[in-house]
């Protein structure tokens, strides 16, 4: 299975400053045929499901703020929120599905500081 | 828009089946474009992806490797659901367990509001 590692574990940030979160993949996860690269970013809160935030790594999902965006390539992503807000405080995960066997990252505790 | 409610036992005893159901409104669960998922999440495993089922032309199933000798995915199309079967449970199957559709077999969205499972005698 693709192992996917976050960091840092949790993260505390001001309101209104950048927020970044790292995802690194045991292999890439970049299919060469159509040259995407497979992985997704998820929010959760409190007793919520996650939700989709962002897939092919960097395209916003409808209805999401554009504070959030994604980039990355081959074994190395990031999640940016540009200037946080009360909101914002959950875990975040992220998530390949280049192979059939799904794997998710441990999940990064954001909090206000 | 698409969504997906559980429903199911809280507490199954150990040794015995673990049984959920989703049901699916804003799609069709013989759609030709999305899987149908299985998800669980607890503090030991994280987010673990169970298996899956979906139909192009017939029926496909997938199942994790840690999981697939004791579970089985089911759609039930006259009733646009699918469920999840889990045998010989054990304390370590304890989790909130999610149901989700995956669009082209690729990320999930959305999900199932998720069912807590205990499982303790």
């Amino acid at each position: 299975d693709i192992v996917m590692t976050q960091s840092p574990d949790s993260l505390a940030v001001s309101l209104g400053e950048r927020a970044t979160i790292n995802c690194k993949s045991s292999q890439t996860v970049l299919y060469s045929s159509n040259n995407k690269e497979y992985l997704a970013w998820y929010q959760q809160k409190p007793g919520q499901p996650p939700k989709l935030l962002i897939y092919w790594a960097s395209t916003r999902e409808s209805g999401v703020p554009d504070r959030f965006s994604g980039s990355g390539s081959g074994t190395d992503f990031t999640l940016t929120i540009s200037s946080l807000q009360a909101e914002d405080v959950a875990v975040y995960f992220c998530q390949q599905y280049y192979t059939t066997s799904y794997t998710f990252g441990q999940g990064t505790k954001l909090e206000i500081k | 828009q698409v969504q997906l409610q559980q429903s199911g036992p809280g507490l199954v005893k150990p040794s015995q089946t673990l049984s959920l159901t989703c049901v699916i409104s804003g799609d069709s669960v013989s759609s030709n474009s999305a899987a149908w998922n299985w998800i669980r999440q607890s503090p030991s495993r994280g987010l673990e992806w169970l298996g899956r089922t979906y139909y192009r032309s017939r029926w496909y199933n997938d199942y994790a490797e840690s999981v697939k000798s004791r579970i089985t995915i089911n759609a039930d199309t006259s009733k646009n659901q699918f469920s999840l079967q889990l045998n010989s449970v054990t304390p370590e199957d304890t989790a909130v367990y999610y149901c989700a559709r995956a669009p082209e077999l690729n990320w999930f969205d959305p999900w199932g509001q998720g069912s807590l499972v205990t499982v303790s005698s």
